[in-house]
């Protein structure tokens, strides 16, 4: 099966820098690669995903990107603000089953 | 659109009942639901694949007679833990595909079930 590896853990930064989160997946046949953020009880929420097909996606502060020869990935928060803070997972998917990284709690200091 | 909800929201049993959780896709259909169960601190953890209209799929270590999944219709799932004990506790959250959408792979996820067994 697939087995999703996401560091680091915990990352702090000053708001305003950026925060960088990296995933590796061992399953050369996936092909979708969701990025989600949880609050603490909430359900996660999708923030960016990215298929095998393309390198690197973007929308606005965020943006991800994807090396499917190394089969890792990557989320990429520039302009951090302190509303960011929460839990952040990767994801990835070769059709039916959604494997999730271990998480990586984001905090920004104001 | 593509809202999911999930009954109950909160819910405190003794040990040794069973519980039941329900999973709606509310504006579509979804032929396949997934199960997954998130303890405190740590990542979503899959627990079974649930198909409409035949058996659910689960994962390795999932005891199949201990969480019992119904999918008897395109917008309802049931997952009851039987003999719940305490260390079942746990955040219990769906997810559904829905069935038309052109993305094959998007999920989209219920907003969970705090279980806690006394």
């Amino acid at each position: 099966g697939e087995n999703v590896e996401q560091h680091p853990s915990t990352l702090s930064v000053q708001e305003g820098d950026s925060a960088v989160i990296k995933c590796t997946y061992s399953d050369s046949a996936s092909n979708y690669f969701p990025w989600y953020k949880q609050e603490l009880g909430k359900r996660p929420q999708l923030i960016i995903d990215i298929r095998s097909n393309v390198g690197e996606k973007k929308d606005q502060r965020i943006a991800v990107t994807l090396n499917k020869t190394a089969k890792h990935f990557s989320l990429h928060i520039t302009e951090t603000q302190p509303e960011d803070s929460a839990v952040y997972f990767c994801a990835a998917s070769g059709g039916n089953q959604f494997y999730f990284g271990t998480g990586t709690s984001l905090t920004v200091i104001p | 659109g593509a809202v999911v909800s999930q009954h109950p929201s909160r819910v405190i049993c003794k040990s040794g009942t069973s519980v039941k959780i329900e999973c709606r896709s509310l504006d579509f259909q979804a032929t396949t639901m997934f199960w997954y169960r998130q303890f405190p601190k740590q990542s979503l953890m899959l627990m079974a694949t649930s198909n409409e209209g035949s058996k659910a799929t689960y994962e390795q270590g999932v005891e199949k007679d201990k969480f019992l999944i119904n999918h008897a219709s395109l917008t309802l799932s049931t997952l009851t833990v039987t003999s719940a004990h305490p260390e079942d506790s746990s955040f219990y959250i769906c997810s559904a595909r829905d069935s038309k959408r052109g993305t094959l792979n998007e999920q989209f996820f219920g907003p969970g079930t705090r279980l806690t067994v006394l």
